[in-house]
């Protein structure tokens, strides 16, 4: 059962240039989730979609976008990458019920971005 | 603001010992609390949630809520080498809303 998969792992970027994390889960959740951590900061939401054909923004959504292309997948996109965005970034995804979020998210491993 | 609070840490336990970490939280209307272990490298994973005030117990692990004072802690007793890891605390208004995360407070098991 491969669970909330993202692609890539590691990516090295130069300042401006644009980028998109993939992120795919099997387990018929209708949530989810794109977050950034950083040290000593814990983590930080910047977008959710709360079911297949929405996307809210969360607490850090400036320099990003997001795609629900369908129920499955989840992808954040940098359009102009700056060092600030370095950072993991976590892909989660939940099952809910109606509009209730168990608050039980499983995570992707992580995609690690340095930007230069 | 909602804040969740978390010593960073590190805390150092001897194994076999009891290790408690701390969580306080400024909202009063948080209904919802969880425990996640983040392993160095590693994406974080839920280890226990609460929603009523006291204990539950899960295994090796004891959740604790007071909504009074707004905490919620956890113990881990006969703390193994393998407990090494952040703990992340988060709290959630209600079944709508987002997870609101503390910074996570690094556990160190010592042999």
């Amino acid at each position: 059962n491969a669970g909330v998969t993202q692609t890539p792992k590691f990516q090295v970027l130069k300042t401006g240039q644009s980028m998109t994390l993939q992120c795919a889960q099997d387990m018929n959740h209708n949530s989810m989730y794109w977050y950034r951590q950083d040290p000593g900061m814990g983590l930080r939401l910047i977008y959710y979609s709360a079911s297949e054909g929405t996307t809210d923004k969360g607490e850090v959504p400036n320099g990003y976008n997001v795609s629900r292309l369908n129920k499955r997948e989840f992808s954040l996109r940098l359009e102009s990458a700056a060092p600030s965005q370095t950072s993991v970034y976590f892909c989660a995804s939940t099952l809910t019920s109606g509009v209730r979020n168990t608050g039980e998210l499983f995570f992707g491993e992580g995609s690690r971005l340095t930007v230069l | 603001q909602k804040e969740v609070e978390q010593n960073s840490g590190p805390l150092s336990v001897p194994e076999g010992a009891i290790a408690s970490l701390n969580c306080t939280y400024s909202d009063r209307v948080s209904q919802s609390f969880f425990w996640y272990r983040q392993y160095s490298g590693k994406s974080p994973e839920l280890i226990m949630s609460i929603y009523s005030n006291g204990d539950k117990e899960d295994g090796r692990f004891t959740a604790q809520l007071n909504k009074a004072s707004q905490y919620v802690s956890l113990l881990i007793r006969d703390s193994q080498p393998s407990d090494s890891a952040t703990y992340l605390c988060a709290t959630q208004m209600d079944s709508n809303y987002q997870l609101i995360w503390g910074a996570g407070t690094k556990l160190i098991i010592k042999p």
